[in-house]
């Protein structure tokens, strides 16, 4: 099974910040990887699939970069409704895993 | 709109079974793949199974975790999807979404999501 790490597990920020945060496989994926943003009580909602294909009606403040084992999630400046936890997860094979989220929180 | 509506859950005995139903609305049902995804209480997400859509029958995917207790099927007609659970442990209590495949990219995005539904697994 491929392994997903994120990093960090949990970031305090700011309105307006610059916020980064990091995916690792465990093993080379290409750019088969995908980016959720969840907030508390709700379903978790695609931002970015295969790396950097931003979803239709998200921000352009998201970003996402990377291939192979390394990957970047990046919010441009913070906005309130951003506060939320990401998700990372693996689309190369099955078991599909997910990595262990990050909590931006202020 | 797209539409993804569980139902089934509950409270149930370790070593008990249920059976998580959801309703599809929004969009031609037979033509994607679904997946059952859980989130355990305050930890992150597992995905735990994924049925083929599409023509000439449909293939599944489990989890580990699950492989030979949970059963995924659907019936195109009805535009349901649903999760058979049987053998029931206190590790699978979570809540549990439905959540169909993001078309046209070659691998397995989620692009809609059910609000979920909490299975709860008593010892």
């Amino acid at each position: 099974d491929i392994q997903m790490t994120q990093s960090p597990s949990s970031v305090s920020a700011s309105v307006g910040d610059r916020v980064t945060i990091t995916c690792r496989a465990s093993q080379g994926i290409s750019s088969w990887l995908a980016w959720y943003q969840q907030k508390p009580g709700k379903a978790p909602q695609l931002l970015i699939s295969v790396a950097s294909s931003l979803q239709s009606g998200v921000p352009s403040r998201f970003s996402g970069s990377g291939s192979g084992t390394d990957f970047t999630l990046t919010i441009s400046s913070l906005q309130p409704e951003d506060f939320a936890t990401y998700y990372c997860q693996q689309a190369k094979s099955f078991p599909l895993t997910f990595g262990g989220g990050t909590k931006v929180e202020i | 709109e797209v539409q993804l509506l569980e139902s089934g859950g509950g409270l149930v005995q370790s070593g008990g079974s249920l059976r998580l139903s959801c309703a599809a609305s929004g969009f031609t049902f037979s033509t994607y793949a679904m997946s059952w995804v859980r989130q355990a209480p305050g930890k992150g997400l597992e995905w735990v199974s994924a049925i083929s859509g599409g023509g000439g029958g449909s293939s599944t995917s489990y989890a580990d975790s699950v492989k030979g207790r949970f059963i995924i099927s659907r019936d195109n007609s009805k535009d349901t999807l649903y999760l058979q659970m049987n053998s029931l442990r206190a590790e699978d209590t979570a809540v549990y979404y439905c959540a169909k495949r993001l078309p046209a990219v070659g691998a397995t995005y989620f692009d809609y999501w059910g609000q979920g539904i909490l299975v709860t697994v008593s010892s």
